[in-house]
């Protein structure tokens, strides 16, 4: 059974509206992480966050906002979607082990913005 | 800060041929290593990983091995199947960087029947 899943898979928003992308866990992690993937960029972290109540910026958060209401949640928010802002989204959930950290990613999500 | 480079955006090449995708780092402390791959459709999973000078990570016949000196961690695989095609990640992780994993940019492998 899949450990990370993502809703929706695919979204298609109109432009100056809000969108919502949910990720849910059930690995026990305390790390949750947002991603958006686009050609020629890799993956490109959003906001991230420690535990349940935490949100982190990442190196692109302008135009996000994260919440993470429990463990196994977390939620990335377009509150003014923009067309620049259609990609594919990636929640990811970690822990920090001895030596290193590592992560698992769920199925992302297709977000097209008109 | 920490960063990962991968060299090849795309690699295209023929079934039994011999892969290799560069990986070069920089990181402030001693990180640990990773490769990813991502097929289409799907998220990254992590192919292997390496935490030491001369450790080498394995899996599903690919291979790389960690070297603190020249600061890299090359992918290769000695004979690549189409079912290899997929979007490759060379990734880090330092004990100093907060949890966080730092990816190259991924390269696009393509292999053709």
């Amino acid at each position: 059974e899949a450990a990370v899943t993502q809703s929706p898979r695919n979204k298609v928003a109109v432009t100056g509206g809000k969108v919502t992308l949910s990720c849910n866990q059930t690995n026990n992690h305390n790390n949750m992480y947002w991603y958006r993937q686009d050609t020629g960029h890799g993956l490109r972290l959003i906001h991230y966050s420690y535990g349940a109540g935490s949100t982190e910026k990442g190196d692109i958060p302008d135009g996000y906002k994260a919440s993470r209401p429990s463990q196994e949640n977390f939620s990335l928010i377009l509150e003014l979607a923009t067309p620049s802002q259609t990609s594919v989204y990636f929640c990811a959930s970690g822990d920090e082990g001895q030596d290193y950290a590592e992560q698992f990613f769920g199925p992302g999500t297709r977000l097209t913005v008109l | 800060g920490d960063s990962v480079t991968q060299t090849e955006g795309q690699v295209a090449l023929s079934e039994e041929d011999f892969l290799t995708i560069h990986c070069n780092y920089s990181a402030s402390g001693y990180p640990t290593l990773f490769w990813y791959v991502q097929y289409p459709g799907e998220g990254p999973q992590l192919l292997f990983r390496a935490s030491r000078d001369k450790e080498k990570g394995s899996s599903r016949g690919f291979e790389a091995t960690y070297d603190k000196g020249t600061t890299s961690f090359h992918l290769r695989k000695a004979s690549v199947q189409e079912s290899d095609s997929a979007v490759y990640y060379c990734a880090l992780s330092d004990r100093g960087s907060n949890n966080r994993i730092f990816f190259g940019d991924g390269t696009q492998l393509v292999v053709k029947p």
